[in-house]
């Protein structure tokens, strides 16, 4: 079994400013993980995704994650927001071996201020 | 081509009442999932299919909840004696197919919002 817990619910963060994005899971397997964004009534669009390899990975719209296994984390980074940023991200895990279902954070809603 | 799509896109019903959630996953995609995001909540796995069958069904809370893929495409997910706590948007996604230990990316509907009053 495996969790995802994203600790912050709200980040408020100026326009052009950095931000990250905190993630932390636990598995007992070798695991992928992944970043979603979901706009206002929209489904979930991946971002970016961690399989093996390097541990930093890159994604659309500018975004960047960095998989951590010693600290068990896959924050998400993007050096400079703009007000199109403004969604909630999801991150998510997933075993890496056979079929192995999706666990999902509760999220973080990304608030850029103008 | 078109994305998954998904009906209703907001469905209000009564306290007892039954309710059909409509799920067109992308065409030639084999797998298809169903996904509960309540209030506040990440998504929460209900239900995953490969073809016509259900390979886990793990994620369904109670024997209210059943969904049904009859010809490998087209999915419905059924609730009887609908609850005010079934009130959530009903997600769905597919993907090409589970390649064993390998990995294939799902792609989400944009939901349905089911109420129950």
């Amino acid at each position: 079994a495996q969790s995802v817990t994203q600790l912050d619910s709200q980040v408020p963060v100026f326009e052009e400013a950095p931000v990250e994005l905190r993630c932390n899971y636990s598995s007992s397997v070798s695991v992928y993980l992944f970043w979603y964004v979901q706009y206002p009534n929209q489904g979930l669009q991946l971002l970016l995704k961690y399989l093996s390899g390097s541990t930093l990975v890159k994604g659309i719209n500018g975004f960047e994650a960095e998989f951590n296994k010693s600290q068990t984390s896959f924050h998400l980074r993007k050096p400079s927001v703009h007000i199109s940023d403004t969604a909630e991200y999801f991150c998510a895990v997933k075993g890496s071996g056979g079929y192995q279902k999706v666990t999902f954070g509760t999220g973080t809603k990304l608030q850029v201020i103008p | 081509g078109a994305g998954v799509s998904q009906t209703p896109s907001n469905k209000v019903t009564e306290k007892g009442k039954y309710v059909e959630l409509r799920c067109d996953p992308i065409s030639g995609h084999t797998a298809l999932y169903w996904y509960r995001q309540s209030l506040g909540q990440g998504p929460e796995f209900l239900i995953y299919f490969q073809g016509t069958g259900a390979a886990d069904d793990s994620g369904l809370p109670n024997d209210r909840f059943f969904a049904v893929r009859p010809e490998g495409s087209v999915s419905t997910l059924k609730i009887q004696r609908t609850e005010r706590g079934d009130s959530a948007v009903y997600l769905c996604a597919s993907s090409p197919g589970t390649s064993g230990g390998g990995y294939n990316e799902q792609f989400f509907g944009p939901g349905t919002r089911l109420t129950v009053l």
